[in-house]
């Protein structure tokens, strides 16, 4: 059956580091991952949207890998800030399923000052 | 913030009762999608509705539907509610149809079946 994963257990690093979280799927080949941030009773954000032929996408201190060998994108933050601290959340284009978005579980990242 | 509000913010229901959930889009938008999120997972999909028809759902019983009106504002219903409804209810509009796109999701409205 089609899976996403991400690590379910809380990211503790310190500010200034580089956060990196990882997002895992197997049985299907998407065309699009997107990667999302939510903060606790609020709504997902948009951060990045990569497709299947870029291997690397940036956005300020943001940058996302897509590896579609591995079936994997990594998603870091350098320079970590405390504000940076919130569930982040991937999101592969499901093909299988009228090319909807089937979210992951969400990585909480804490950014310690 | 985004432009995508939905109301009420918060509901408490009964098993057995109705209940039916608004969202508005932002601006420009014609693709509303609905999720359910409980606590401590992702959101899962629910359905999605391009002018004004479904076009797309996810692994949910028929007594969740929905309805996108000209303005492409949308409404959730749920039908003979479960404990297991309680849930963070999210929309999502976008520019386009299916998910290639950026979503824009509103604050969310918090459900409780009691």
């Amino acid at each position: 059956s089609q899976k996403i994963e991400q690590n379910s257990e809380a990211l503790n690093i310190q500010e200034g580091k580089t956060a990196t979280l990882t997002c895992n799927y197997t049985n299907y080949s998407p065309a699009y991952l997107q990667w999302y941030r939510q903060d606790p009773g609020r709504g997902p954000v948009f951060l990045l949207l990569i497709r299947e032929n870029e291997k690397e996408k940036r956005k300020e201190r943001l940058k996302v890998t897509f590896d579609t060998t591995l079936k994997q994108s990594l998603f870091h933050i350098t320079a970590s800030q405390p504000a940076d601290s919130a569930t982040y959340l991937c999101a592969p284009l499901n093909n299988n399923a009228g090319n909807m978005l089937t979210f992951g579980g969400g990585t909480r990242l804490m950014v310690k000052p | 913030e985004t432009g995508v509000t939905q109301s009420p913010t918060h509901l408490i229901k009964t098993r057995g009762q109705q209940v039916t959930l608004r969202c508005s889009s932002q601006s420009g938008h014609n693709t509303v999608s609905w999720y359910q999120q409980a606590l401590g997972q992702g959101p899962q999909f629910i359905f999605q509705y391009y002018r004004e028809e479904e076009n797309g759902r996810g692994n949910f019983p028929p007594r969740f539907s929905g309805l996108q009106f000209p303005n492409y504002s949308s409404e959730l219903n749920v039908n003979a509610l479960e404990l297991d409804d309680s849930a963070l209810y999210l929309c999502a509009s976008s520019m386009g149809r299916g998910q290639g796109y950026e979503q824009y999701f509103g604050p969310g409205t918090r459900l409780t079946v009691t």
